[in-house]
C-alpha cells in the first residue's frame, strides 16, 4: 500500500534562508509524486509533480524537489524563503492508473520569520 | 484559466440533516474526486468517479455518502444524515488523464 510521511509538522525559517521540507514515500510500484500548497482558508494548489521523467523537478514560486528512489524521498526545497511562502505544504503520492487517487502526508506548516 | 468551482463555500447544518455539496469540475476532465480534511488533519480520499460510476471509495465513504453527476457538468456529494464528525473541509478535484489533480477551493461543512 502507498503511504507518505512528512517529517516535521512545523518548520520555521528566516526570510532569505533555505527551505527544506521532507517527504518520504512507500510504494510497491513507481509512483507519481506531488507537492501541494495550501494557503489559509484556501484550496490546494499544485507546486510541482514527478511523473517518472527528470528526477529534479522545478515548480512554481522557485520551489523544486528531487526524486531519490534509493532513499524513497521527494524533499521540497527553495533556496531563499519569502514571507509569502508561509503556508501548509502537503506531499502526495499516486500510482496513476485507473483511479489516480492521491494519498496525502500529514502536512508541514511553514512559518517564515522576518 | 479553467478551474474547479465548489458551492457553497461554507455550510452549517444540524446533525441528522441531509447536505449536498456541489462541484463543477473542469469541463474536459474525465476523473472526479471528493476529498475531505478534518480541521488540523491531513487530506483524505473519499471517492473517485469515472465514466459515470464510482471507481474507488475509501472506508470513510459509507452508506451515508453518495455521489452523482446529474447533468454532465455538476458533480455532487450528498451526506444523508450528517453527524458531528462529518464537520470538515470537503474538496472536489478533477483530472484529465494521468495528470495532476486540480482542486476546488473547498466547502467548509459545520455540523451542529
Amino acid at each position: 500500500a502507498q503511504s507518505v510521511t512528512q517529517l516535521g509538522s512545523h518548520v520555521s525559517v528566516s526570510e532569505g534562508a533555505l527551505v527544506l521540507l521532507r517527504c518520504n514515500y512507500s510504494s510497491s510500484v513507481p509512483p507519481y509524486l506531488f507537492w501541494y500548497v495550501q494557503y489559509p482558508n484556501q484550496g490546494l494548489q499544485l507546486l510541482l509533480k514527478y511523473t517518472s521523467a527528470a528526477t529534479l523537478v522545478k515548480g512554481i514560486n522557485g520551489f523544486e524537489a528531487e526524486f531519490k528512489k534509493s532513499e524513497t524521498s521527494f524533499h521540497l526545497t527553495k533556496p531563499s524563503a519569502h514571507m509569502s511562502d508561509a503556508a501548509e505544504y502537503f506531499c502526495a503520492v499516486s500510482l496513476g492508473g485507473a483511479t489516480n487517487k492521491l494519498i496525502f502526508g500529514t502536512g508541514t506548516l511553514l512559518a517564515v520569520q522576518p | 484559466e479553467p478551474e474547479v468551482t465548489q458551492t457553497p463555500s461554507h455550510q452549517v447544518t444540524q446533525m441528522g440533516q441531509e447536505v449536498i455539496l456541489r462541484c463543477v469540475p473542469i469541463s474536459n476532465h474525465l476523473y472526479f474526486y471528493w476529498y475531505r480534511q478534518i480541521l488540523g488533519q491531513k487530506v483524505e480520499f473519499l471517492v473517485s468517479f469515472y465514466n459515470n460510476e464510482i471507481s474507488e471509495k475509501s472506508e470513510i465513504f459509507d452508506d451515508q455518502f453518495s455521489v452523482e453527476r446529474p447533468d454532465g457538468s455538476n458533480f455532487t456529494l450528498k451526506i444523508r444524515s450528517t453527524k458531528l464528525e462529518d464537520s470538515a473541509m470537503y474538496f472536489c478535484a478533477s483530472i484529465l488523464s494521468n495528470t495532476e489533480a486540480f482542486f476546488g477551493q473547498g466547502t467548509r461543512l459545520t455540523v451542529v
